[in-house]
């Protein structure tokens, strides 16, 4: 079964310090891994995935997530934080369409509140 | 392209009574998701569409839950028979559907609220 483990119910930053964000995995095969950020009253955002390829992907305003197999991690990462980029962020997992064609569904985590304080 | 519209934003119902919803994804886009959300939890998977056809569903959806992609566009969620612990963010979500590149990334809509009082 696929399952995604966001062990931080919140993370807190000062403006301008690096920020992670932890995210760990399960899933049968070649994962597909995804991050998402929801803003208050609004939708959830995609930030970034990793499908293959390079295990560090670069994603929208600046973040990025290391993917690392042997820790069955895919840890969201920014080097400065902002104050606007506190939100609610999730990671998501799904399995590779390869090893079961028809699964489409992402499997999300509990999400994690990131507060960046000026 | 207008993004994945949700209607209505909120809705507030009695115990008992039937809710319908309606999603209308990104034109282009082949999959049609329905997710649903509850206070301090992530998305839980509903079910999905790939054009018309409902390919998978959560043990979640019990059979007083109902979705349709008539004509592989709108989809519409109903809940009959609604109860408390139905009350819930209901999200819709799109994508071109599997392979590489963008095709996976899903477009979110703002969600339906539901309170069931």
């Amino acid at each position: 079964a696929q399952s995604v483990a966001q062990p931080e119910d919140q993370v807190n930053v000062a403006e301008g310090n690096p920020l992670t964000v932890k995210c760990t995995y399960s899933v049968s095969g070649n994962p597909y891994l995804f991050w998402y950020v929801q803003y208050p009253n609004r939708g959830l955002q995609f930030l970034l995935k990793y499908i293959t390829g390079d295990n560090l992907v670069k994603g929208s305003y600046g973040f990025e997530a290391e993917f690392n197999k042997s820790q069955t991690s895919f840890h969201l990462k920014k080097p400065s934080a902002l104050v606007s980029d506190s939100a609610l962020y999730f990671c998501a997992v799904r399995a590779s369409p390869l090893r079961s064609s028809n699964t489409g569904k992402l499997i999300f985590g509990q999400g994690t509140t990131l507060q960046v304080k000026p | 392209d207008t993004g994945v519209s949700q209607d209505p934003r909120h809705k507030i119902t009695k115990r008992g009574q039937n809710v319908t919803f309606r999603c209308d994804p990104i034109s282009e886009h082949n999959r049609l998701y329905w997710y649903r959300q509850t206070l301090g939890q992530g998305p839980e998977f509903l079910t999905y569409f790939q054009n018309e056809a409902q390919l998978e569903k959560s043990r979640l959806l019990s059979d007083r839950f109902s979705a349709e992609r008539p004509k592989g566009s709108f989809s519409t969620l109903e809940i009959q028979r609604t109860e408390q612990g139905d009350s819930a963010m209901y999200l819709c979500a799109s994508s071109f559907g599997p392979g590489l590149g963008d095709r996976e990334k899903l477009f979110f809509g703002s969600g339906t609220q539901l309170s069931v009082l």
